[in-house]
């Protein structure tokens, strides 16, 4: 089954306290994204990798950082210098054709308690 | 900077009812263009895009879009709209820097039955 999992669904995490969230896809994408989801805001590009062992800040990045090791990983580091965390993170691919689309992971909801 | 407008954010709606949800864009180049659809506990899914070619784009469960360059707007339709709906719908725009989508705020459609 290809597709796009991110683990945990739902994630706690204290303030002050760094965390990592997960993208894995198995679709052979070389193009990977992250992107934060907040109520009327719509989705806000964080972090992008267009290849491995390379990515790109996006719109939001500060309190962020990503690795890009594997072509099918791109996990998502949430810093303590993340002034407001709590929110629901989406990563997505997209394969190599200029007119393919992103497809999206299932989420994961992040609460700083 | 390029940005996504979406002129509704909330928009409820009687079964059998015609749907259009405003979509306008700002960037002056070639645009890649893109309806994304998130159901209730679902990951966002693809309706339908516009690379080149025909302005009028046919998508899934008879959705459609119709990108007009003059008004750089790229309006989603459905003539007859079912309960099953009932979803968040996000426009979205190829961005100039690299491959990564450009959202905007997102448009949550109620049917009622």
């Amino acid at each position: 089954d290809g597709g796009i999992t991110q683990s945990p669904k739902y994630l706690f995490r204290k303030e002050g306290q760094n965390v990592t969230l997960s993208c894995e896809q198995n679709l052979n994408h070389d193009a990977m994204y992250w992107y934060r989801q907040d109520p009327g805001q719509g989705l806000r590009l964080i972090y992008y990798s267009q290849i491995v062992n390379d990515f790109q800040k996006g719109d939001i990045a500060e309190g962020y950082s990503v690795s890009r090791e594997k072509k099918e990983s791109f996990p998502l580091t949430v810093t303590s210098a993340q002034k407001n965390p709590t929110a629901f993170y989406l990563c997505a691919s997209r394969g190599a054709r200029s007119d393919n689309e992103q497809f999206f992971g299932p989420g994961t909801r992040l609460t700083v308690l | 900077a390029q940005s996504v407008s979406q002129h509704n954010h909330h928009v409820i709606l009687s079964e059998a009812a015609s749907l259009e949800l405003g979509c306008n864009y700002s960037y002056g180049g070639t645009v890649n263009l893109f309806w994304y659809v998130q159901y209730p506990g679902q990951h966002l899914q693809l309706l339908l895009k516009y690379f080149s070619g025909d302005p009028l784009v046919k998508g899934i469960k008879g959705f459609e879009a119709e990108f007009i360059k003059s008004k750089f707007s790229f309006n989603l339709r459905k003539p007859s709209v079912q309960w099953s709906d009932t979803a968040e719908y996000f426009c979205a725009v190829k961005g100039q820097a690299g491959t990564a989508l450009i959202f905007g705020k997102g448009t949550t459609l109620s049917v009622s039955s």
